[in-house]
């Protein structure tokens, strides 16, 4: 079956770095993304990887391993409105994405 | 970046009647259009895969008789919820997918609907 796990809520400090694990199991793969969700909105998108390793942007930053099924999104120097739901999405082969249930991001200051 | 629009935002209707949202990519053509639905406090829900001039595929689970789809154009992609009923009520999210297998999905702002 096709599944994308990730912790459910994770705390961290004003002006810190987290780092949020998203393990999946898909039908194929054609990448994984990352999206960003404030509370009543609609995700944005954050991040894409189909190649081993580590992408940055800006604050952002995400790292995929494929041997492993893995992949993580690195977030540097925390400030209050990265508070928001972070959302794991592997493509399958059929380019549908598989969601996790969503990471919940508490900054505390 | 890539924009789509949903319309409406809100809708709040009584127990019974129809519903219809649109989502249009407003800077590009969309080749395939997904509908989620999300309750609260849980993850987006894949409804149905619309692409354009064919029928949806929907996802196991979702009536196609009461969620009808349409995608008439490149750009426009609609939702009619029939009949709806309080049970119905929730957040649902348009994505679009400009074509190429790895081109990134590009979300809708959404459409809260209260079904009363």
């Amino acid at each position: 079956g096709q599944n994308i796990d990730q912790p459910t809520e994770m705390t961290a400090t004003e002006g810190a770095i987290v780092q949020i694990n998203c393990t999946y199991q898909t039908s194929g793969f054609n990448g994984l993304f990352w999206y960003q969700q404030h509370a009543g909105e609609a995700p944005t998108f954050l991040s894409y990887n189909v190649l081993d390793g580590l992408e940055e942007k800006g604050r952002f930053s995400s790292f995929l391993s494929r041997s492993k099924g893995y992949s993580y999104l690195l977030l540097k120097e925390l400030q209050m409105k990265d508070s928001a739901s972070y959302l794991c999405a592997g493509m399958d082969s059929n380019y549908q994405l598989i969601w996790g249930a969503g990471t919940k991001l508490i900054i505390k200051p | 970046g890539a924009v789509v629009s949903q319309h409406p935002s809100w809708v709040i209707c009584k127990s019974g009647t129809s519903v219809k949202i649109e989502c249009r990519s407003l800077d590009f053509q969309a080749t395939t259009m997904f509908w989620y639905r999300q309750f609260p406090k849980q993850s987006l829900m894949l409804m149905a895969t619309s692409n354009e001039g064919s029928k949806a595929t929907y996802e196991q689970g979702v009536e196609k008789d009461k969620f009808l789809i349409n995608h008439a154009s490149l750009t426009l992609s609609t939702l009619t919820v029939t009949s709806a009923h309080p049970e119905d009520s929730s957040f649902y999210i348009c994505s679009a997918h400009s074509g190429g297998p790895t081109e990134t999905q590009y979300f809708g702002p959404g459409t809260r609907l209260l079904v009363l």
